[in-house]
Formats: C-alpha cells, sequence, structure tokens
C-alpha cells in the first residue's frame, strides 16, 4: 500500500531564512507526487506537482520541490520564507492505477512557524 | 467564479442526530471525494465517486453515508452511527486524465454536543 511520512510535524523558522520541508513517500510505480498548503481553518491550495520529466518543479508562491527517486523523496523548499508562509504544509501521492485511480494519499502534515 | 462551495462552514449538532454536509462543484469535474481531517493525522479519505450514481468507500467510510445524483453535488451525511463525528470535513474534485488534480473546498467544521 501506498504511503506519505513528513517526518516533521513542526517546524519554525526566521523570516527570510532558507526553508525545507521533507517528505518521503512509498509507492510501487513512478509517483504522482503534490504539496499542498493549508492556512487555519481553510481548504487546501495546491502548490506544485510532480507526474513527470524534469525532477525539479516549481510552484506558485516561490516554491519549489525536488523528486528524487533513489531516495524516495519530494522535499519542498524555499530560499526566503515570508511571514505569509506560515500555515500547515501536506505531501501527497496519487493512487494511478487500478479501480482506486485518483485517490490521494496525504503525509500528517507539517506545521510551519515563521519568526519576524 | 469556478470552484467549489461547502455549507455550512461551521455546524452544531447533538449527539444521536444525523446532519447532511453540502459539496457543490460548478467545475465540470468527474470525480469527487470527501475527506475528514483531525489534528495531526492528515486527510483521510471517507467516501469517493468516480462518476454520477456511483461511489466507493474510503478509508474511514463506517458512519457515513453519501449519494451522487448530479455530478455537481456530492452530499455527506454523518449517521448517528459515527462514533467520534467532531472534525473537519474537507471535499475536493478532480479533473480527468493525465496531469488531473485534485481541488479543494473550504470545508465545513462540524461539532457534535
Amino acid at each position: 500500500a501506498q504511503s506519505v511520512t513528513q517526518p516533521d510535524i513542526h517546524i519554525t523558522v526566521s523570516e527570510g531564512a532558507s526553508l525545507e520541508l521533507r517528505c518521503n513517500y512509498s509507492y510501487g510505480a513512478t509517483p504522482y507526487l503534490f504539496w499542498y498548503v493549508q492556512s487555519p481553518g481553510q481548504g487546501l491550495q495546491l502548490l506544485l506537482k510532480y507526474f513527470s520529466g524534469d525532477t525539479l518543479v516549481q510552484g506558485i508562491k516561490g516554491f519549489e520541490a525536488e523528486f528524487k527517486r533513489s531516495q524516495s523523496s519530494f522535499n519542498l523548499r524555499k530560499p526566503s520564507v515570508h511571514w505569509s508562509d506560515a500555515a500547515e504544509y501536506f505531501c501527497a501521492v496519487l493512487n494511478a492505477g487500478g479501480t482506486s485511480y485518483g485517490k490521494l494519499t496525504f503525509g500528517q502534515g507539517t506545521i510551519l512557524t515563521v519568526h519576524p | 467564479d469556478g470552484g467549489i462551495t461547502q455549507s455550512p462552514k461551521y455546524l452544531f449538532r447533538k449527539e444521536g442526530q444525523n446532519v447532511t454536509l453540502s459539496c457543490e462543484q460548478n467545475l465540470n469535474h468527474d470525480a469527487m471525494y470527501w475527506y475528514r481531517q483531525d489534528p495531526g493525522q492528515g486527510l483521510r479519505l471517507i467516501y469517493y465517486s468516480q462518476i454520477v450514481n456511483d461511489f466507493q468507500k474510503g478509508d474511514i467510510a463506517e458512519g457515513y453515508s453519501v449519494s451522487r445524483e448530479k455530478k455537481e453535488s456530492f452530499p455527506l451525511t454523518v449517521t448517528s452511527a459515527q462514533k467520534n463525528p467532531t472534525a473537519f470535513y474537507l471535499c475536493a474534485s478532480r479533473t480527468r486524465g493525465y496531469g488531473d488534480t485534485q481541488y479543494f473546498g473550504p470545508g465545513t467544521r462540524l461539532t457534535v454536543l
């Protein structure tokens, strides 16, 4: 069965510092991977996705993620964090086969706090 | 504007009552999903529907029911059999084919008193 692990429950960074949120996945074939962001009490917004091709994916709000097959990872990065980036971040893998096609399996989320 | 709407934003019910959460989309998406979110547990799939008049159980379907009579609508009923219904509920819909992505509604927070 597919799974996603986000090892860091909570990360705190200073405004202007760089950020890396970790995501490890388990999936039997080439994965389709996503990062979503959620502000408190809101729905999820798609940041970026990886389906194939270039392993470095650019997203909205200055975020990028790198797919590393050898490490089963899809880490999210941002060179300089803004206070408005404080939110919860979710990594997800898509089930791309069989009768369960289209199901997303989510990690448990990483809460990002940004200090001024 | 195209999007997914969920109503109401906040919902309060007494224990033992059934309650129905609304989800509507005007994105012309075929597939729709219901998730439950609890602190520290990420999102867990309750039910999903790939097409009208068809739906499948997700990972935590017990105590929930759904219908899909129209492409635009996928209501979720939280029944009295759900032992711990207080949670944040998110609806999503998805395009089909290569590059498909799930888009989420704003959520409904259900509190059972």
